[in-house]
């Protein structure tokens, strides 16, 4: 099984509207990651939150992280057609293996013109 | 600044054929690994390594043999090809984060394999 899932699986949105995407977890960590993946390349880093960090910002990013609930959430704000891709959180696969990172299965976003 | 290179991008094999998936990284990361990805599953480690000459193992690694001589290369092997290998795989590299996690991953393109 997954250590970090994300829901929704898929997310539809008109352009310039708000899109916040959740990831929630198993073990402890020091860090969760999100990526992105527009269809059919390699997954690009967006933003790093350590275990001692509620919210970070990035640009138009927003990430939250509730270590008591091993819960996160992305926000993108004023999303626009560019932002369609696939989302993931990265978390370590199991307590205390920080070198074995997994990812859940995505949420697909789409923003529509 | 060519990052993470992986070859070949597309690859037809037959069951029990045998290929080795490339991958090199540019950025004298020490961390290396490899990912496949399949619909409704993530992906999945299936190796890593943290060094040249340190290799270990991921969530899925049976069916495949990596080797790491050099910090550059870390190639993936199929020693005998079976259709649940058809994926498409994925090698990431990144920093050593004080000398424990691994850090921002940077990802290649990504290498589609099909096994018949």
């Amino acid at each position: 099984s997954q250590q970090g899932e994300e829901d929704p699986q898929a997310l539809s949105i008109q352009e310039g509207e708000n899109a916040t995407m959740n990831c929630s977890y198993k073990t402890s960590i020091n860090n969760l990651q999100w990526y992105r993946q527009n269809s059919g390349r390699g997954l690009v880093h967006l933003i790093l939150i350590r275990s001692n960090e509620r919210e970070k910002h990035s640009g138009r990013l927003r990430v939250t992280l509730d270590t008591s609930k091993k819960s996160s959430s992305l926000l993108i704000t004023a999303s626009r057609a560019a932002d369609t891709a696939s989302y993931f959180c990265a978390t370590p696969r199991k307590a205390g293996s920080a070198r074995q990172l997994t990812f859940g299965s995505g949420t697909q976003l789409t923003v529509l013109p | 600044n060519a990052g993470v290179t992986q070859t070949p991008k597309f690859q037809v094999l037959k069951t029990g054929q045998s290929m080795t998936l490339q991958c090199a990284q540019d950025m004298n990361h020490e961390y290396m690994s490899w990912y496949r990805q399949d619909p409704g599953m993530g992906l999945r480690l299936i190796h890593y390594s943290v060094g040249a000459g340190i290799t270990d193992q991921g969530e899925v690694p049976n069916g495949y043999n990596v080797s790491r001589s050099t910090t550059e290369d870390f190639p993936l092997r199929l020693l005998s090809a079976a259709p649940s290998q058809t994926s498409v795989y994925f090698c990431a590299s990144s920093y050593v984060e004080q000398g424990i996690a691994a850090n921002v991953l940077t990802f290649g393109a990504g290498s589609r394999l099909t096994v018949l």
